[in-house]
């Protein structure tokens, strides 16, 4: 299974941009880069996903480096309710698994 | 939008008791998935399931078993409870893969937190 490595924790004050680190030195070249965050007593939910280019949505941009071995999930102005688990994931091509680690847990203050 | 619901929220169970855990995904997913949350561990794979009848063993399938009968419905079943088996436990659900190998997204329910006394 294909390894990531975040940050236990991090803060960030209220409406300021947020970058969250992961490391994938491990990730092969068809192994697509997922971002799921988990709210307090609820179940994980997708945030963004990317393969080799820069992506943003609605939610969040996500930074890949060009050797792909690390990702940056970017909140650019955090608001209290962005407060959560959020994980990064390597997905492979073929098989049926998400491997999801422990995550970072993204406090915001007021 | 997608709707993964579990059929509860708290579930409080003596050892030994069979539990049943249900899950029901609204949007034709074939894809079905049960994972345990456990402080430290993260999300772990128990079984999963890409189409009526069909199962596959996850991470740490001992102790589980599962259904899936229908293709929106998938169960999970813990023979005889023990307390190392209290845990939150979450269900998912993703469409297919796309053709050419794109990626796909996992739905994921409230979750059951399971206390076995």
């Amino acid at each position: 299974d294909a390894k990531t490595t975040q940050p236990n924790s991090m803060e960030s004050n209220e409406e300021e941009p947020v970058h969250l680190p992961c490391n994938h030195s491990t990730i092969s070249g068809t192994d697509y880069i997922h971002w799921y965050r988990q709210l307090p007593s609820q179940g994980p939910e997708y945030v963004i996903h990317g393969l080799t280019s820069n992506v943003n949505n609605r939610m969040a941009s996500l930074a890949i480096a060009e050797d792909r071995k690390s990702s940056t999930l970017i909140l650019h102005r955090a608001t209290l309710r962005d407060a959560a688990v959020y994980y990064c994931i390597l997905r492979r091509p073929t098989g049926n698994q998400f491997y999801f680690g422990t995550g970072t847990s993204l406090t915001v203050i007021p | 939008d997608v709707k993964v619901t579990q059929s509860s929220r708290y579930l409080v169970k003596r050892t030994g008791e069979k539990v049943f855990l249900e899950c029901v995904q609204d949007m034709d997913h074939e894809n079905m998935f049960w994972y345990r949350q456990d402080p430290g561990l993260g999300l772990r794979l128990i079984y999963f399931s890409y189409d009526v009848k069909m199962k596959e063993k996850g991470d740490i399938p001992e102790g589980y078993s599962v259904s899936r009968e229908k293709k929106e419905r998938f169960s999970l079943i813990l023979e005889s409870a023990s307390t190392n088996q209290t845990s939150m436990y979450l269900c998912a659900s993703s469409p297919p893969r796309l053709a050419g190998g794109r990626t796909d997204t996992q739905y994921f329910g409230p979750g059951t937190r399971l206390t076995v006394l």
